[in-house]
């Protein structure tokens, strides 16, 4: 069946430092990726998506690329807040209901 | 645009007794409703797909008499835990999908739930 892999946190970073969180896939036919983030306190928040193979995702700098060779979408940042210290989830969706299958998620911390 | 609420953000009960909670789309109209659980260190589960007007698709292993779902209106859709004991502690986060075709889902805060 579908399922979603992403690093395990937390991962620790300075603030302006690289941020690369790695989310593989398996699924079949043709999904759809999300990045979703949760700040302390609220809800799940979408972060970026891509539909199809070789599409970038990107938001608040934040970027992502649909590789399905590798089955990948890694989430990166190349300077990193300490706003952006939160829970990011990788999802897909695939098949006619668009249920999200969603990583186990991973909690970056940003420290100043 | 495009926000969720649930209530209560956060429940305590007793062993034996139900809880309801709600989720709402305030600022736009859900055909669908997806409701989760969420253990701590955990990924978000999909316990059930709301359908409004119809009876929700719950996920294989989900008891459909313990976690009761009902989605009367397009705005509201409510999850009720009967007879709940403590192993059903967890984080309940509800999403909705706008009308209209679109694959994005907006997602709740959330509710805490503790059964002691």
């Amino acid at each position: 069946g579908n399922s979603v892999t992403q690093m395990e946190g937390p991962v620790t970073l300075s603030e302006e430092a690289f941020l690369t969180i790695n989310c593989t896939y398996t699924a079949t036919g043709y999904p759809s990726l999300f990045w979703y983030v949760q700040y302390p306190g609220e809800g799940l928040q979408l972060l970026l998506k891509a539909t199809k193979a070789d599409d970038k995702g990107s938001n608040k700098g934040f970027e992502a690329t649909y590789r399905k060779e590798t089955t990948s979408f890694h989430l990166e940042k190349g300077s990193v807040q300490v706003s952006d210290s939160a829970v990011y989830f990788c999802a897909l969706s695939s098949g006619a209901t668009n249920k999200l299958i969603f990583g186990t998620g991973t909690l970056l911390a940003v420290q100043p | 645009g495009a926000v969720v609420s649930q209530h209560p953000s956060r429940v305590i009960c007793k062993s034996g007794t139900s809880v309801k909670i709600e989720c709402r789309s305030l600022d736009f109209q859900a055909t669908t409703m997806f409701w989760y659980r969420q253990f701590p260190k955990k990924s978000l589960m999909l316990m059930a797909t709301s359908n409004e007007g119809s009876k929700a698709t719950y996920e294989q292993g989900v008891e459909k008499d313990k976690f009761l779902i009902n989605h009367a209106s397009l705005t509201l859709s409510t999850l009720t835990v009967t007879s709940a004991h403590p192993e059903d502690s967890s984080f309940y986060i509800c999403s909705a999908r706008p009308s209209g075709g679109t694959e994005t889902q907006y997602f709740g805060p959330g509710t805490r739930l503790l059964v002691l």
